[in-house]
């Protein structure tokens, strides 16, 4: 079964942080993603990245960015941590190849005080 | 903009019931529609998933109805269990082979005994 580990379950920071969110899956999976999980508002993509080194931005962005280094690794930053990103964070991997199926971690729980 | 739109936000049913979750979309260039399904404290994992060229795909009590004209889909769930209360995210995916989903807003349902 594929596996995707996020490093941590649950995190609490402060306001001003820099925030590290480690990914890591063990598939070979071409494509890796960062989403938010808010009540009402569904997943939201935050960044993708399609291959080693290359990174899209997704829908909200604004206040993160990502590395990815390696294939297997996939980390989102948040360059100043803010209380409105306290949030449910979940990375994914996919195949780059029709079918599509993501797999998700178990989530990361992030509350900034 | 939310380019996949789902209802009901919540939804209760007696054991044995067929919920009905909608989900409409924008985007006629959306090419693969799944459905996922989450448990608390875990990610959302893959529960079906439906092509724009098929009207219908059952698997299990899981079955999808695709609209094309309309741009909607819905899942139906048959005889619902107590162990079918989760989550629910519809999902759309672009052209190409990114990968990338939206989602929509998610669905909690609750079945009772």
């Amino acid at each position: 079964d594929v596996k995707v580990t996020q490093s941590s379950r649950y995190l609490v920071k402060r306001t001003g942080e820099k925030v590290f969110l480690e990914c890591v899956q063990d598939m070979d999976h071409e494509n890796m993603f960062w989403y938010r999980q808010d009540p009402g508002l569904g997943l939201r993509l935050i960044y993708f990245s399609y291959d080693v080194k290359m990174k899209e931005k997704g829908d909200i962005p604004e206040g993160y960015s990502v590395s990815r280094e390696k294939k297997e690794r996939f980390s989102l930053i948040l360059e100043s941590a803010s209380t409105n990103q306290t949030s449910m964070y979940l990375c994914a991997s996919s195949p780059g190849t029709v079918g599509l199926k993501a797999f998700f971690g178990q989530g990361t729980r992030l509350t900034v005080v | 903009q939310q380019q996949v739109k789902q209802s009901p936000q919540s939804l209760i049913v007696q054991k044995g019931g067929i919920p009905i979750i909608n989900c409409a979309y924008e985007n006629t260039a959306f090419d693969y529609f799944p459905w996922y399904q989450q448990f608390p404290g875990k990610g959302p994992a893959l529960l079906i998933a439906i092509r724009p060229d098929v009207s219908e795909k059952k698997e299990g009590r899981f079955t999808i109805s695709f609209n094309k004209s309309a741009k909607q889909f819905s899942l139906h769930i048959m005889d619902s269990q107590p162990g079918d209360s989760a989550t629910y995210f519809c999902a759309a995916h672009g052209s190409g082979n990114t990968g990338k989903l939206i989602f929509g807003q998610g669905t909690t349902l609750q079945v009772k005994p």
